[in-house]
């Protein structure tokens, strides 16, 4: 069964650096979330989108932004990156629904801020 | 507020034993998911199980088992005869329905390792 699907799955950037994260969700999904796990912690929730709307924001960077486009796949976007924003972030999708609650988790990317 | 509590942060097992992984949450919704997620080393997040809180039932699903006892707001979670692949940090997590909170919150997760 297809899968969430995230690129890069590694990314090396400098401070200061600029990075863009895409999530491909898997087919017939609608909403797609972005969490961001640090170095031995648990997901931490930064946004989500519904049908290209953002439907809901946690502890997202002003620094950070995020979108879903007519295909309904996601692109995080970071600025000014700080070393902290070293982590693994993942995209999740779900369809929409009543009782389609699982969220399914792509492989996520690796980041790291040197 | 939610929460979920994971109190064992690592456990060892020698594989063939069983090991029950703890979960505790919090929240004042009547209605919620709680799920189990896998993360074994090599990074991704595996969907395991989900219960609504409208259902107690236990579920066995091969050497895996969940115990949902509401009475108590836990959420456990049995391996059976632990095998080397079982190796992993496994996360509970919980959704509300009625808050509004879009998202997962996860509790802080349980290293196993299973002993060859």
């Amino acid at each position: 069964a297809a899968g969430v699907i995230q690129s890069p799955r590694h990314l090396i950037k400098e401070k200061r650096e600029t990075a863009t994260l895409k999530c491909y969700p898997i087919p017939r999904h609608d909403t797609v979330y972005w969490y961001q796990q640090g170095p031995g912690q648990d997901p931490q929730f930064l946004i989500s989108f519904y049908e290209k709307m953002q439907s809901d924001k946690g502890s997202i960077p002003d620094r950070f932004s995020a979108q879903q486009f007519s295909d309904y796949h996601s692109e995080l976007n970071m600025s000014s990156l700080e070393l902290g924003d070293s982590a693994l972030y993942f995209c999740a999708s779900k369809r929409a629904g009543v009782r389609q609650e699982t969220q399914y988790f792509g492989p996520g990317t690796r980041l790291l801020v040197l | 507020a939610q929460k979920v509590t994971q109190a064992q942060t690592e456990i060892s097992v020698v594989e063939k034993e069983d090991v029950t992984l703890d979960c505790v949450y919090e929240t004042r919704d009547t209605t919620y998911y709680l799920f189990w997620y896998k993360q074994p080393p090599s990074g991704e997040l595996v969907f395991l199980i989900r219960r609504n809180s409208f259902d107690e039932q236990n579920e066995i699903s091969g050497r895996y088992s969940w115990n949902f006892q509401k009475s108590t707001s836990s959420f456990n979670f049995t391996i059976t005869a632990s095998q080397v692949v079982d190796s992993a940090v496994y996360f509970c997590a919980l959704k509300m329905l009625q808050t509004g909170a879009n998202n997962l919150f996860f509790g802080t997760g349980t290293r196993l390792t299973v002993i060859p």
